[in-house]
């Protein structure tokens, strides 16, 4: 059972921003833990797409960013492109679990 | 670059003891900067942290899972491995190993699927 909620899907045609939401609580993203996304393709393993809330790793295009306010953090993608089909996991520390929490997932589809 | 490779069994039957070894080239486990963890995810569903192991022993794992849960490094191997005991038909899932920094998982291995099965 994830502490952190992001929406199931979302969807947006080629060329448009779309964003995903990663709400979390007072033990986790509220209490200045550090938020990072990853991208997961289709049978593949998850990459890291962004860490310290707003970071991208080297070769990870800038039309991905990523914020982070209070609770919450968001992920946008910019100029979508078919090749960005994927689901997408937030991530932090919890610090009321002790452990490493994932966000519940978010499908992102190019129309 | 980089690189780690998961390894074992990929059924296991019930109660018995998942063992997993991850092998990392590329790089040295005995890095200071860094420490090498386990994530797993059960067909079609999410990620789930299971724990993660420093080059000198030290551990720490997901308290959910820390009674039936021993990770393992050999530096001499450049490797470190998983043992998860007791196990049913809900640990099922991918396993992945990966390289962890600054609390957050930079390089990950292909995973390997384990079925708990009879």
């Amino acid at each position: 059972q994830s502490v952190l909620t992001q929406p199931p899907s979302v969807s947006g045609a080629p060329g448009q921003r779309v964003t995903i939401s990663c709400t979390g609580s007072s033990s986790n993203i509220g209490a200045g833990y550090d938020v990072h996304w990853y991208q997961q393709l289709p049978g593949t393993a998850p990459k890291l797409l962004i860490y310290g809330n707003s970071n991208r790793p080297s070769g990870v295009p800038d039309r991905f960013s990523g914020s982070k306010s209070g609770t919450s953090a968001s992920l946008a993608i910019t100029g979508l492109q078919a090749e960005d089909e994927a689901d997408y996991y937030c991530q932090s520390y919890d610090s009321s679990l002790s452990r490493y929490v994932f966000g519940t997932g978010t499908k992102v589809t190019v129309l | 670059q980089l690189q780690l490779q998961e390894s074992g069994p990929g059924l296991v039957k019930p109660s018995e003891t998942l063992s997993l070894t991850c092998t990392v080239s590329g790089g040295s486990i005995s890095s200071s900067s860094y420490y090498w963890g386990w994530i797993r995810q059960p067909p079609g569903k999410g990620l789930e942290w299971i724990g993660s192991i420093y080059y000198s022993g030290s551990t720490y794992y997901n308290p959910s899972l820390k009674s039936r849960v021993t990770i393992s490094v050999d530096t001499s191997k450049n490797q470190f491995s998983l043992k998860l005991s007791s196990v049913t038909a809900a640990d099922t899932a991918v396993y992945y190993c990966a390289r962890e920094e600054l609390r957050h998982f930079g390089y990950w291995g292909q995973g390997t699927l384990v079925t708990v099965s009879s």
